[in-house]
């Protein structure tokens, strides 16, 4: 089964400039995860996606953006680069429980997009 | 989500046996006990979890004490590939409605030492 992949793997922006960022989730899997990682700050939760909504946001601006498609394919945008979100930016995939049944939170990673902001 | 603590760093000589803690206790009865490494620059890996009983797959094994409050994961041969940062996450099972998001602390640096 192939694994999550991200588009673009690298990518130089400079601020103001706005990036798009895809995540193709593991097939079957209908919720996507996103997270940035920085030195500082270390990894921290975006937000998540499943059914084409979100589900759940953290602690970012409205700068940071998302979107799933019927896929089950996101795209994460970033508006009005600046230089602090210099960062990996990862993308997660897992399954959705169904009804009332409690499944394990198995999440599986692809190998980020490096975003570099001059 | 419970809180978890872990060492900073972490040596291991190379074949050997890697053994890394995980401090978790606050957990609650419904809380999962995940573990996922990173390798440099690399996206984290997911490696194992647990509820209670022990659990091994063919990357490790889980230990969890009878009371939950700690876990240990053991990397059975360590080898230098296995040289990455270390996360203990504890976590409740999810249903149609849960969030998914991971909460990642600092995690254990093991470095593997040929």
């Amino acid at each position: 089964k192939a694994g999550v992949t991200q588009t673009p793997r690298y990518l130089i922006k400079t601020r103001g400039q706005q990036v798009t960022l895809s995540c193709s989730p593991i097939s079957g899997h209908r919720s996507v995860s996103w997270y940035q990682q920085t030195p500082g700050q270390g990894l921290q939760f975006l937000f998540e996606y499943f059914s084409e909504t979100q589900r759940n946001k953290g602690n970012f601006p409205g700068r940071f953006s998302g979107r799933q498609f019927s896929n089950s394919r996101s795209e994460m945008n970033v508006s009005t680069l600046e230089l602090g979100d210099s960062a990996l930016y990862l993308c997660a995939s897992g399954v959705v429980g169904t009804g009332g049944a409690s499944v394990p939170n198995e999440q599986f990673f692809g190998p980020g997009t490096r975003l570099t902001v001059l | 989500d419970a809180k978890t603590t872990q060492p900073t760093s972490m040596d291991c000589a190379e074949g050997r046996a890697a053994n890394l803690p995980c401090n978790h206790s606050t957990i609650s009865g419904n809380e999962y006990v995940y573990w996922y490494r990173q390798i440099h620059s690399q996206g984290p890996q997911y490696i194992i979890h647990g509820l209670k009983n022990n659990e091994t797959n063919e990357m490790a094994s889980l230990i969890i004490t009878e009371d939950r409050k700690s876990s240990t994961l053991i990397l059975p041969h360590a080898t230098l590939r296995d040289t990455a940062v270390y996360y203990c996450i504890v976590r409740v099972g999810l249903s149609s409605g849960s969030a998914r998001q991971l909460t990642f602390g600092s995690g254990t640096q093991l470095t593997v030492l040929p």
